[in-house]
């Protein structure tokens, strides 16, 4: 089975903070995605790579950069944490054929 | 504007009867749909799909109907069991299979 991991499930991280959210795939997928959720708002998409050093916006980057060095591994990274920020973070990964994503279990951020 | 809607947040239904979840979209030009099924504190699992190309797709007690004229699709889960109570969540993509849109989701509660 494909496995997205997720390094953390819980983080609590102070305004004003710096914040990286790590994401590892194990089965050479291109393309990784970074989403959050929020309740009423279902899954909005912040980043997305393509490759190695690739990496494009998506509908929500305001706030938030990425990092892609290694084709498994996908971090987001919040350059100066904000409460509006707390969220369920998710990352997924796909490969060319349509089957779908495979999600990791998700980090549950809260900013105080 | 969300391209991909889920207007019912909630549905509630008794254990052995039907669940219908809806879903509309807003790009005609989507040819690929899916639904996700997410439980609390994980991350979203891949549960069935349909190309723009068929208008039903089967799986055991899930079936995904497709009408495209109305921009719209459905789940259909018979019989439905505890076990289904999760979130799910309607998502579409274009040719390209790149990037997928989510709607916000339906919080599904099947009653013993």
């Amino acid at each position: 089975d494909v496995k997205v991991t997720q390094s953390s499930r819980y983080l609590v991280k102070r305004t004003g903070e710096k914040v990286f959210l790590e994401c590892v795939q194990d089965m050479d997928h291109e393309n990784m995605f970074w989403y959050r959720q929020d309740p009423g708002l279902g899954l909005r998409l912040i980043y997305f790579s393509y490759d190695v050093k690739m990496k494009e916006k998506g509908d929500i980057p305001e706030g938030y950069s990425v990092s892609r060095e290694k084709k498994e591994r996908f971090s987001l990274i919040l350059e100066s944490a904000s409460t509006n920020q707390t969220s369920m973070y998710l990352c997924a990964s796909i490969d060319r054929e349509p089957n779908g994503y495979t999600f990791g279990s998700g980090t549950r951020l809260t900013v105080v | 504007d969300q391209q991909v809607k889920q207007n019912s947040p909630s549905l509630s239904v008794q254990e052995g009867r039907i669940s219908i979840l809806n879903c509309d979209y807003t790009n005609s030009m989507f040819d690929y749909f899916l639904w996700y099924k997410k439980y609390p504190a994980e991350g979203p699992t891949f549960l069935i799909s349909i190309s723009s190309i068929k208008d039903k797709n089967e799986d055991g007690r899930f079936t995904v109907f497709l009408n495209k004229s109305a921009k719209h699709l459905s789940l259909h889960i018979v019989p439905s069991q505890p076990g289904d109570s999760a979130v799910y969540f309607c998502a579409a993509s274009l040719y390209n299979f790149n990037k997928f849109y989510f709607g916000s989701g339906t919080k599904l509660n099947v009653k013993p």
